[in-house]
């Protein structure tokens, strides 16, 4: 069956760094995969969307990579601010759904 | 524009109850798709409907049922409650549908506790 890992439930950086987050896959090659953010008691908001055949995709300080021999994609959050504090969900699209990682929740202290 | 409207926000049900919950999606989306939030499990996928069709569904037992109106207003069921049922539950509206490579939009969610 589908699996999607993320790389760990969360991640504590300074303010001004870089965050990188993880979402391995296995098992399917997904068309495409979304990134969303979520804050406590609100629902998931879309971020990005990247294709198969991208490699990179940037948005502001964001900044997703695909890679397909991997299963692997990777978000960035550049310059890091206490507002980015949230959790961050991957979702690979599966069978013709998008399948969620259980996020990873990241939080920057000033 | 008006995002995508979830009644009841909260809700406490006892073991064997039933509930149904509402979703109204953001005007002109025709896809809604339902998800189960846990914090064991996170988020997983309950069924999608397109025009009034369920497209896909997802692994939940047949106690878990839904359906869409002409209009796109969506509801989903939840019959003989069990505790394990106490989560967030969210709606997201978009445009083509999941197959469509469009973002999904949420709702705030309905939250159930079973007792």
């Amino acid at each position: 069956s589908q699996k999607i890992e993320q790389n760990s439930e969360a991640l504590n950086i300074q303010e001004g760094k870089t965050a990188t987050l993880t979402c391995n896959y296995t098992n399917y090659s997904p068309a495409y995969l979304q990134w969303y953010r979520q804050d406590p008691g609100r629902g998931p908001v879309f971020l990005l969307l990247i294709r198969e055949n991208e490699k990179e995709k940037r948005k502001e300080r964001l900044k997703v990579t695909f890679d397909t021999t991997l299963k692997q994609s990777l978000f960035h959050i550049t310059a890091s601010q206490p507002a980015d504090s949230a959790t961050y969900l991957c979702a690979p699209l599966a069978h013709g759904n998008l399948i969620f990682g259980k996020g990873t929740k990241l939080s920057v202290k000033p | 524009k008006a995002g995508v409207t979830q009644t009841p926000r909260y809700l406490i049900k006892t073991r064997g109850q039933q509930v149904t919950l509402s979703c109204s999606p953001i005007s002109g989306h025709r896809s809604v798709s339902w998800y189960q939030q846990t914090p064991g499990q996170g988020l997983q996928f309950l069924f999608e409907y397109f025009s009034e069709t369920q497209r896909n569904k997802g692994n939940f037992p047949g106690r878990f049922s839904g359906r869409q109106f002409s209009n796109s207003r969506s509801e989903m069921n939840v019959s003989t409650l069990e505790l394990g049922d106490s989560a967030l539950y969210l709606c997201a509206s978009s445009l083509g549908g999941q197959r469509g490579t469009g973002e999904l939009f949420f709702g705030e969610g309905s939250r159930l506790t079973v007792l």
